[in-house]
């Protein structure tokens, strides 16, 4: 069964701090990573997706995929306290496999 | 362009009765997923619609179904149901690309069973 883990937190950063949050999974065939921001009572957001080990930025978001250490990570920089959200990591396997999704990671913005 | 679409927002049921949830994709893609949200569980899988067609299927009783349009509009459907559906009912739409399919969802549905 394929699982992807997160720490639920809350993690707590002061406003202009780098937040990271991190995502392992299981299914070394997994070829493609998003990363989703869910606001309290909201549906999730696509805010990244990377599918190459290294890192992939996107304004104040970097995402970093290491294939071999089976672990996807999320950079947020000079965080702000519209960032505070439950963060989720979501794997995807080969061809039209669906997405697996991790329980989330509450990040807590301080201002 | 329009979002993911979900009717109805909230819904109200007793166990033992049926419910259907409607759900329009972004105007162009072909792919629907239904999640269930529970906060215990987290995103679980339900299925995939491609096409008219069934593509994946996750690991829930066949109380709970689906279907979808030539329109690309999908339906999912509960019977029977039980206290442990209350949950938020999440369709998303698919855009396959070169980094996998991306999702985008709609608001919801928030079944509440009592």
């Amino acid at each position: 069964q394929k699982e992807v883990e997160q720490n639920s937190g809350p993690l707590s950063v002061p406003e202009g701090a780098i937040a990271s949050l991190n995502c392992t999974y299981s299914d070394r065939g997994s070829q493609s990573f998003f990363w989703y921001r869910q606001y309290s009572g909201k549906s999730p957001e696509l805010i990244m997706s990377i599918y190459s080990n290294g890192d992939k930025e996107d304004g104040r978001f970097t995402a970093q995929l290491n294939k071999a250490s089976q672990y996807v990570s999320l950079l947020i920089r000079d965080s702000q306290p519209s960032d505070s959200a439950t963060y989720l990591c979501a794997v995807q396997g080969s061809g039209y496999s669906t997405l697996t999704f991790g329980k989330g990671t509450m990040l807590l913005v301080s201002p | 362009k329009a979002g993911v679409t979900q009717t109805p927002r909230y819904l109200i049921k007793t166990r033992g009765q049926q419910v259907t949830l409607s759900c329009s994709p972004i105007s162009g893609h072909r792919s629907v997923s239904w999640y269930q949200q529970t906060p215990g569980q987290g995103l679980q899988f339900l299925f995939e619609y491609f096409s008219e067609t069934q593509r994946n299927k996750g690991n829930f009783p066949g109380r709970f179904s689906g279907r979808q349009f030539s329109n690309s509009r999908s339906e999912m459907n509960v019977s029977t149901l039980e206290l442990g559906d209350s949950a938020l009912y999440l369709c998303a739409s698919g855009a396959s690309g070169k980094g996998g399919e991306k999702l985008f969802f709609g608001s919801g549905t928030q079944l509440s069973v009592l």
